[in-house]
């Protein structure tokens, strides 16, 4: 069974830093696209961040180009998210998702984690 | 950035009726459009991929159709677990997501 399960939400200052990180099971790791999906309090889905299964082809939404950088660790079966330089508008949900296309690029968001929330706020 | 519209907003229906929601792009997508249904204090599950396809689990009630711009997902006779939120989906360039229909009790 596949089990996506988050960690590193909470609350942060504005212009503050924080890391998300996403454990992987139940699938190969590495032959999977992952990516992030954000969803602010009752407001609909946004995509984030995405990446191939070897940790190549990295993309971003452009609201968090340069702000954020997804990474993953096949050793570990965790996909990460760097959030650097956080405003209020990135409050949200954040959910990580598999997908089950081609190994180096999403297709859809095929399986979810039950997401970790990040509140950015003084 | 292609931008996803879904009509209507909200669609109050009985268990029973058939439920017909739309999307529609901005620009072609081709068949590169995705449906996922969330409830309350959940993530979304993805119901069609590539605009028709079921994905694996999903109950033959729902269905989905169309390309270029115009989609439709169809759900054939609500059952009660089926009341909820409906987003779609592209991946014709980048991800984008529409705003979402919500399934009410009518």
């Amino acid at each position: 069974e596949v089990q996506l399960l988050e960690s590193g939400g909470g609350l942060i200052q504005p212009g503050g830093s924080l890391r998300l990180s996403c454990a992987a099971s139940g699938f190969t790791f590495s032959n999977y696209a992952m990516t992030w999906v954000r969803q602010a309090p009752g407001k609909g889905l946004e995509w984030v961040s995405a990446i191939g299964g070897r940790g190549d082809s990295a993309s971003y939404a452009e609201s968090v180009k340069g702000r954020f950088t997804i990474s993953r660790d096949s050793s570990r079966n965790t996909l990460y998210l760097q959030m650097d330089s956080l405003r209020a508008d990135d409050t949200a949900v954040y959910y990580c998702a598999n997908s089950e296309g081609p190994v180096n690029k999403v297709y859809y968001f095929d399986n979810w984690g039950q997401g970790t929330l990040v509140t950015v706020s003084s | 950035e292609i931008e996803l519209t879904q009509s209507p907003a909200t669609l109050s229906l009985s268990p029973g009726e058939r439920a017909t929601l739309s999307c529609r792009a901005s620009q072609s997508v081709l068949t590169y459009l995705g449906w996922y249904q969330q409830k309350p204090g959940q993530a979304p599950r993805l119901l069609i991929y590539d605009a028709s396809k079921r994905a694996t689990g999903i109950p033959a009630r729902f269905s989905g159709s169309g390309s270029g711009t115009d989609f439709t997902l169809t759900i054939s006779s609500l059952e009660p677990e089926d009341f909820a939120v409906y987003f779609c989906q592209q991946r014709f360039k980048l991800y984008t997501f529409g705003p979402g229909t919500k399934v009410d009790v009518k």
